[in-house]
Parts: structure tokens; C-alpha cells; sequence
């Protein structure tokens, strides 16, 4: 089985500070991890991935996240937050060969002026 | 490219009424799923398909009834709605080898 802990329910920075969002996950299997935005009344937006090969992913927006194997983690960070970047976010986990795509409970980020 | 469209957006139930939540996609995709989505719960899997004519329950499937019609379409029934199945309803759509999903827009099912 796998599960996807996001710590922190709402997360608020001020405009221009650093992001953090962070998340850990359990996997019996190597895994995939994903980062979702989701703005409000709208879909979740693919941010970026990790399947394999370089640990540091690059997403859109200016996000970037790292797959540390040995903390089972994958924070989102990103240097500089934008109002814009005020919305949910979530993690979530797979594998090659499942079937199914576990998501974490979700965090919301408040960016305030 | 329309990806994953779902029908419809919105929607008010009265409770034991049913109703089928449509989802097609365009992409090809051989596994598409349907979550619901609460405040503080995040997503939950109610039921996927990871092919066509396959159809697996996923982490709350009680009240609920899929069919994956063809490749392109995976539908929703509520037989007898309650309300405790308002919430946000999400499909999605991945490739074989799972390396991303990609989301409808969602349908808004108020039950009362």
C-alpha cells in the first residue's frame, strides 16, 4: 500500500518569501510523486514529477521539488512567493505497474501582501 | 486538445434521487478513475479502470456504481443519492505507465 502525508494543513508566507510545502510518503515499491495545484472551483494542475533519474525536478511556475529517497520526502519549494501562487496544494504517489493514485490530505497556501 | 471533460458542472440532488456523472477523454489513456473530493480529506478513490472493460473499487465505493463504456468514457451513478455524497467529483485519465493524470474540471453535487 501507499499513503502521501502532507504536514500543515494551510501554510502562510508573506509576498516574496520562500515556499515550503511539505510532503512524505510510504511506498513498498519505488515510486512516482506528483505536486498538484487546484485553484478555486477549478481542476488539479500537474506542477511537475519525479519517475526517475534526477532527484531536483523543475516545475511550472518557478516550483521545484527533490525526491529524497532516504527521508521518504518530496517537498515542494519555491524561492520568492506571488499572490498568485494562493491556492491548494497536493501530493500525491504512484508506481509503475499500480493501478491507483494516492493523494495527501492537501495544504493550502495563503500569500498575504 | 479538450483532455478530460465532465458533465455536468454542477448539480443539486434531492435525496434517492440517481443520476450518472459523464467523463470522456481524448487522450488515449488506457486507466481513468473517479475520486470525490471533501474539505480536509483530499481526494479519495471511489473506483477505477485500468483498461477497458475492467472496472476495480478503490477507497470508498459504497453507494456508488461504475461502467467504462469504451476507451474514451468512464461514468458515475449514484443510485439513490444521500447527503452525505455531496462533494466535489473529480475524474481523471493516466497513461499505461502512470507517469501523469490528468484532471476534468470537476462536478459541484449538492445532495439535500
Amino acid at each position: 500500500a501507499q499513503s502521501v502525508t502532507q504536514l500543515g494543513s494551510h501554510v502562510s508566507v508573506s509576498e516574496g518569501a520562500l515556499v515550503l510545502l511539505r510532503c512524505n510518503y510510504s511506498s513498498s515499491v519505488p515510486p512516482y510523486l506528483f505536486w498538484y495545484v487546484q485553484y478555486p472551483n477549478q481542476g488539479l494542475q500537474l506542477l511537475l514529477k519525479y519517475t526517475t533519474g534526477a532527484t531536483l525536478v523543475k516545475g511550472i511556475n518557478g516550483f521545484e521539488a527533490e525526491f529524497k529517497k532516504s527521508e521518504t520526502s518530496f517537498h515542494l519549494t519555491k524561492p520568492s512567493a506571488h499572490m498568485s501562487d494562493a491556492a491548494e496544494y497536493f501530493c500525491a504517489v504512484t508506481s509503475s505497474g499500480y493501478s491507483t493514485l494516492t493523494f495527501g490530505k492537501g495544504t493550502m497556501l495563503l500569500v498575504s501582501p | 486538445n479538450a483532455g478530460v471533460t465532465q458533465t455536468p458542472k454542477f448539480q443539486v440532488l434531492k435525496t434517492g434521487q440517481s443520476m450518472t456523472l459523464q467523463c470522456a477523454q481524448d487522450m488515449n489513456h488506457n486507466s481513468m478513475y473517479w475520486y470525490r473530493q471533501d474539505p480536509g480529506m483530499g481526494l479519495r478513490l471511489i473506483y477505477y479502470s485500468a483498461s477497458e472493460g475492467t472496472t476495480d473499487k478503490g477507497e470508498v465505493p459504497n453507494g456508488y456504481n461504475v461502467s467504462r463504456l469504451n476507451k474514451r468514457e468512464f461514468s458515475l451513478r449514484l443510485e439513490s443519492a444521500a447527503p452525505s455524497q455531496t462533494s466535489v467529483y473529480f475524474c481523471a485519465s493516466a497513461d499505461r505507465r502512470n507517469t501523469e493524470a490528468f484532471f476534468g474540471q470537476g462536478t459541484r453535487l449538492t445532495v439535500v
